[in-house]
């Protein structure tokens, strides 16, 4: 079993629908969660992390997570193309000092 | 200043060249380290630093030196390198914890020829 799972996609989702995006990883320790979006090219940018169990919001996007089903999900309200993009889900594995980067789900936003 | 900075953006070197890629912060972040990311692959950990200390080593071949000159600057050193080495190399900084993330620079392109 990897230790962080995310479908490959590609997900195609229409101009200003919801996007969702999901994530499961294998360590019950795990501490703390991030979502990267990486333009093809271009490097991972950080958009988006959560600790708590539940959700978080900031803007468009809202990170859940469920710490007893491991799994953590982003959602990305009222799609632009401009989202179309690699997402990369990152753990943090019971403190260990570097993330656990998943396969990345590539997301394109049809107009 | 909220930025890490990679030089050179690009490179092309040779199988028996040496060559060194540079990566600096300023937002006083105490861990650095060294991802490489192949096409349509996530970042693949090389190094980590911590307090200028390497911490992790992933079993990168010895083709690969990395060094860290003071809390700011990370360098990783390139000599006798494969095609297969080709790749995007990425540079990151965070806390001393994990806990807020990365913040990654903007990669260096470097094709081996």
């Amino acid at each position: 079993q990897k230790e962080v799972e995310q479908n490959s996609g590609p997900l195609s989702v229409p101009e200003g629908a919801i996007a969702s995006l999901n994530c499961t990883y294998s360590d019950r320790g795990s501490q703390s969660f991030f979502w990267y979006r990486q333009y093809s090219g271009k490097s991972p940018e950080l958009i988006m992390f959560i600790y708590s169990n539940g959700d978080k919001e900031d803007g468009r996007f809202t990170a859940q997570l469920n710490k007893a089903s491991q799994y953590v999900s982003l959602l990305i309200r009222d799609s632009q193309p401009s989202d179309s993009a690699t997402y990369l889900c990152a753990v943090n594995m019971g403190g260990a000092q570097k993330l656990v980067f998943g396969q990345g789900t590539r997301l394109t936003i049809n107009p | 200043d909220t930025e890490v900075t990679q030089t050179p953006k690009h490179l092309v070197m040779g199988m028996t060249n040496k060559k060194s890629l540079k990566c600096e912060q300023h937002m006083g972040h105490r861990a650095m380290y060294w991802y490489k990311q192949k096409a349509k692959k996530p970042p693949e950990l090389m190094f980590v630093y911590s307090y200028e200390k390497l911490s992790i080593n992933e079993s990168v071949p010895s083709r690969f030196s990395p060094e860290c000159p003071n809390s700011s600057l990370l360098n990783l050193h390139l000599h006798a390198l494969q095609p297969e080495d080709s790749a995007l190399y990425l540079c990151a900084s965070s806390q001393d914890r994990t806990n807020y993330g990365y913040t990654f620079g903007s990669g260096t392109r470097l094709t081996v020829v």
